[in-house]
């Protein structure tokens, strides 16, 4: 597709469950990153990728968060063991090598009840 | 501590007026700055950037505003149309860092009324 696609839309998981997201990226698209925003906030950094390595990941708030991107392209951000604290939308961006401006995809919003 | 900041929530201003979106940042390694646009149920868009050697950028109807001395930016759309209502959100990147994450701000929700 043209642009950032991420699935699933929307998410319900209860309280203890694992979730996995995933992320489609521009094609072509060598840095890939995960944010995380919470209801009235912007959007915090998770972790980035540059191809296939995983280069920061200083952003993941605990172990139970997890990113991979096996392949260089499609990215999976895993958590496990769901808390509330972890409801919010999780975005996707994509952008080329060096380029600053990075393309969102619409985001997962997870909900855990 | 918030990084970059933007203090206020709302702004209305009637169609075809000027929108000034203000936005501060408090970490000096920053030297490239953002603007994005949100609609509801999307992904941020992004609008146009600026870099710290400059202290202008100009596009179409939006121009981006620098004062790197008091580490302040400002969005002017100038005329302002009901389209742009969205939410606004200002990032700063430092470029010399190993990665080009964005810090962003909370936002901003632009109003534009008919």
């Amino acid at each position: 597709g043209a642009g950032v696609s991420q699935s699933p839309r929307y998410k319900v998981a209860k309280r203890g469950q694992d979730v996995a997201l995933r992320c489609d990226p521009i094609s072509g698209h060598v840095s890939l990153f995960w944010y995380q925003q919470a209801l009235g906030q912007g959007p915090e950094f998770l972790t980035y990728f540059q191809n296939e390595a995983q280069l920061d990941k200083s952003g993941l708030p605990s172990d139970r968060f997890f990113a991979e991107r096996p392949e260089g392209s499609v990215s999976t951000l895993k958590i496990q063991r769901t808390q509330q604290e972890d409801s919010a939308v999780y975005l996707c961006a994509s952008s080329l090598a060096g380029q600053l401006e990075a393309f969102f995809g619409q985001g997962t919003r997870l909900t855990v009840v | 501590d918030q990084q970059v900041k933007q203090n206020s929530p709302s702004l209305s201003v009637q169609e075809g007026r000027i929108s000034i979106l203000n936005c501060d940042y408090t970490n000096s390694m920053f030297d490239y700055f953002l603007w994005y646009k949100k609609y509801p149920a999307e992904g941020p868009t992004f609008l146009i950037s600026i870099s710290s050697i400059k202290d202008k950028n100009e596009d179409g109807r939006f121009t981006v505003f620098l004062n790197k001395s008091a580490k302040h930016l400002s969005l002017h759309i100038v005329p302002s149309q009901p389209g742009d209502s969205a939410v606004y959100f200002c990032a700063a990147s430092a470029m010399a860092g190993a990665n080009s994450k964005l810090t962003f701000g909370k936002g901003i929700t632009l109003s534009v009324r008919p």
